[in-house]
C-alpha cells in the first residue's frame, strides 16, 4: 500500500523558513518524480514544486521559485520542502504527491501557517 | 500558464442522477487531464487519468472525456458517497495548474 506520510509544518513568523519532509513506503520511491501541492483554506489546489526520481531536476511555479526548493534523499526514502521567506499567502495545506500520469498518490497533508 | 476553467463552480444534484463537470484548458494539453474527488477534510483522491483512464479501485460509474482543450467528468448515477469537491489538472506542460473545483452536493 502506497503512504505517504508529512510532517514540519507549524506557525512561522513572516520571512522565517520552514523545512517539509514525507516519507514514503509501499512502492519503489527512486522510480518516481515526486510533487509538492498545497492548499490555502478554502481555496483550490496550487502546484508548488517537482522533482525527477534522481533528483537531477527541479521544477518550480513563478510563486515560489528562487524561496522554496524541494529535493530528496532516495537511501531514506524521504522527500522535502525548504520554504524561506515565508509569506502570509503561503499559509496552506502542504501534500506531497507520488507523480505518475500527473499526481497519483497523495499524502494527508500538514498544515503550515505563516502568521506574526 | 495554461489557464484551466472549471463549471459549474456548484451542483445540487439527486441520488441516481448523472452528473457532468467541465474542464476547459486555455490551450491545447492532449490528454493530459486528470480529475480528484476531494472529501471534506480529506485528500484529493485520483478519479481519471490522461483524459479517459480510470484509476484502479474507482468505480465504473466515473468516467472521462476529451482531447485538446475541452474535458468532461461524467458520474453516471450519482450516489450519496459522491458528494465531494472535485478538480482537473493539466499535467501536459508547466506549471501543472488546477481547475477551481466543483463543489457536488446532494438535492
Amino acid at each position: 500500500e502506497v503512504q505517504l506520510v508529512e510532517t514540519g509544518g507549524g506557525l512561522v513568523q513572516p520571512g522565517r523558513s520552514l523545512k517539509l519532509s514525507c516519507v514514503a513506503s509501499g512502492f519503489t520511491f527512486n522510480n518516481y518524480w515526486m510533487s509538492w501541492t498545497r492548499q490555502a483554506p478554502g481555496k483550490g489546489l496550487e502546484w508548488v514544486a517537482s522533482i525527477t526520481n534522481s533528483g537531477g531536476s527541479t521544477y518550480y511555479p513563478d510563486s515560489v521559485k528562487g524561496r522554496f526548493t524541494i529535493s530528496r534523499d532516495n537511501a531514506q526514502n524521504t522527500l522535502y520542502l525548504q520554504m524561506n521567506s515565508l509569506r502570509s499567502e503561503d499559509t496552506a495545506t502542504y501534500y506531497c504527491t507520488r507523480d505518475h500520469y500527473g499526481s497519483d498518490y497523495w499524502g494527508q497533508g500538514v498544515m503550515v501557517t505563516v502568521s506574526s | 500558464d495554461i489557464q484551466m476553467t472549471q463549471s459549474p463552480s456548484f451542483l445540487s444534484a439527486s441520488v441516481g442522477d448523472r452528473v457532468t463537470i467541465n474542464c476547459k484548458a486555455s490551450q491545447n494539453i492532449n490528454r493530459y487531464l486528470n480529475w480528484y474527488q476531494q472529501k471534506l477534510g480529506e485528500a484529493p483522491k485520483l478519479l481519471i487519468y490522461n483524459a479517459n483512464s480510470l484509476q484502479t479501485g474507482i468505480p465504473s460509474r466515473f468516467s472521462g472525456s476529451g482531447s485538446g482543450t475541452d474535458f468532461t467528468l461524467t458520474i453516471s448515477s450519482l450516489q450519496p458517497e459522491d458528494v465531494a469537491t472535485y478538480f482537473c489538472l493539466q499535467h501536459n506542460s508547466w506549471p501543472w495548474t488546477f481547475g477551481g473545483g466543483t463543489k457536488l452536493e446532494l438535492k
